[in-house]
């Protein structure tokens, strides 16, 4: 199994919704990330977990709760997002965190804020 | 600042009329060049790592080859199944976690 599944693949949600999006990998990569992609544009880092630890918080706002509850799974809960944090939100892993690693995407969850 | 510029943005071939996308990179000590290969509403899709100059990778109508400035990404004969957007990536700066990622290049290939 060489995938990486993210689910919902399409959500909208108003301003003051709580919700959640989920990824999970059957690889066993010890490395999951999330990226934001907005159109037209490249994606866009916003959090690592290593060994299903917060690695790196790219200056993310609050509203965007990242967990990892175990090795296979990455979840990232929404809260009171605005309009302009629509987008694609991509889930990715690598065997181990670093930068010469080569990524697996997920298919992404296609987000609107109303 | 690392800088990772993408030429052209879009690009439109008929079918089998081979080109080259270009990615040109100012990174101080490269540590590999990524291409990624990402369709509409999906995730990029890993095609090839190069990490010296004068590397080339190939899979199946594309090969990849780098220099101490650029990569090209080089599509031999394409089919309309090869229409999606390059990306390019490269490791931002000191980062052992980060790519500095182009704005990509629209492929579209027309049968």
């Amino acid at each position: 199994d060489t995938e990486v599944t993210q689910t919902p693949k399409h959500l909208v949600m108003g301003m003051t919704n709580k919700k959640s999006l989920k990824c999970e990998q059957h690889m066993g990569h010890r490395a999951m990330y999330w990226y934001k992609q907005k159109a037209k544009k490249p994606p866009e880092l916003m959090f690592v977990y290593s060994y299903e630890k917060l690695s790196i918080n790219e200056s993310v706002p609050s509203r965007f709760s990242p967990e990892c509850p175990n090795s296979s799974l990455l979840n990232l809960h929404l809260h009171a997002l605005q309009p302009e944090d629509s987008a694609l939100y991509l889930c990715a892993s690598s065997p181990r965190q670093g930068v010469e690693e080569k990524l697996f995407f997920g298919s992404g969850t296609q987000l609107s804020v109303l | 600042e690392d800088q990772v510029t993408q030429s052209p943005e879009a690009l439109r071939l008929q079918e089998g009329e081979s080109s080259s996308l270009n990615c040109s990179y100012t990174v101080s000590g490269l540590r590999g060049l990524f291409w990624y290969r990402q369709d509409p509403g999906k995730g990029p899709e890993f095609l090839f790592t190069l990490y010296s100059a004068g590397e080339e990778k190939e899979k199946e109508r594309l090969k990849a080859t780098l220099t101490k400035k650029e990569s090209f990404l080089h599509i031999t004969a394409p089919k309309p199944e090869d229409s999606a957007t390059y990306l390019c990536a490269v490791p931002s700066g000191g980062s052992n976690y980060k790519l500095t990622f182009g704005k990509g290049t629209l492929l579209t290939v027309n049968p």
